[in-house]
């Protein structure tokens, strides 16, 4: 299994540009999670989703979009990138809430 | 608001030394606390989940303890190694209906000396 992976591993972006962040897992978890990290801040939940086709919102969701079309993948949409959004973002998955969640190898996200 | 303090924010010993890593919370209406290893430029690998209504939970050299009433956690790690360097981190999840939010800390720093 390859647990959760993430793409890309490194992005540089300009002000206004948008990407997606895409998050796949093959342990058929229900739940999954898009954190960003930064330095004296700590992991930040940005939006989850309980489910294919659901989607909530987290602690710092501003600026950020996410879509789950299929249970295996959860995608993070940045649609006019601003230098606060400058961070690592990191997946997560779990099979249900309250069950150990697991990370993936994050990606590196620079707006200038 | 649930607030998790990781006490020191770095530490460094060396090769063999048994450590102990905290880590306190502010409420103790908690689900479970988790422990997470993460690796310079990595992402967080789970090491321990331990829940509200355990005391402690054991993996190999690592062993943490719960005491949810006091909002103290501990990470004992025994004859520590290089390859242990990383930063720890531990985070809660509440004990409330549909809140899914882990609260991380924000790690402490582990260095062991060949």
């Amino acid at each position: 299994n390859a647990g959760v992976t993430q793409t890309p591993k490194f992005r540089v972006l300009k002000t206004g540009q948008s990407m997606t962040l895409l998050c796949a897992q093959d342990m058929n978890h229900e739940y999954m999670y898009w954190y960003r990290q930064d330095p004296g801040m700590g992991l930040r939940l940005i939006h989850y989703s309980v489910g294919e086709g659901t989607t909530a919102k987290g602690e710092v969701p501003d600026g950020y979009n996410v879509s789950r079309l299929k249970k295996q993948n959860f995608l993070l949409g940045l649609e006019s990138a601003a230098p606060s959004q400058t961070s690592v973002y990191f997946c997560a998955s779990s099979y249900l809430k309250y069950n150990e969640q697991f990370f993936g190898p994050g990606t590196r996200l620079t707006v200038l | 608001k649930q607030e998790v303090t990781q006490i020191p924010a770095a530490l460094s010993v060396p090769e063999g030394e048994n450590l102990v890593l905290n880590c306190s919370f502010t409420d103790s209406a908690i689900y479970n606390l988790q422990w997470f290893r993460q690796d310079p430029g990595k992402g967080l690998t789970s090491l321990l989940l331990i829940q509200s209504s355990q005391r402690e939970q054991t993996s190999g050299r690592l062993n943490a303890s719960l005491d949810k009433s006091s909002g103290r956690s501990t990470l004992y790690i025994a004859a520590s190694q290089p390859g242990d360097s990383a930063t720890y981190l531990c985070a809660v999840r509440p004990d409330l209906g549909s809140n899914y939010k882990l609260t991380f800390g924000k790690g402490t720093l582990l260095t062991v000396n060949p």
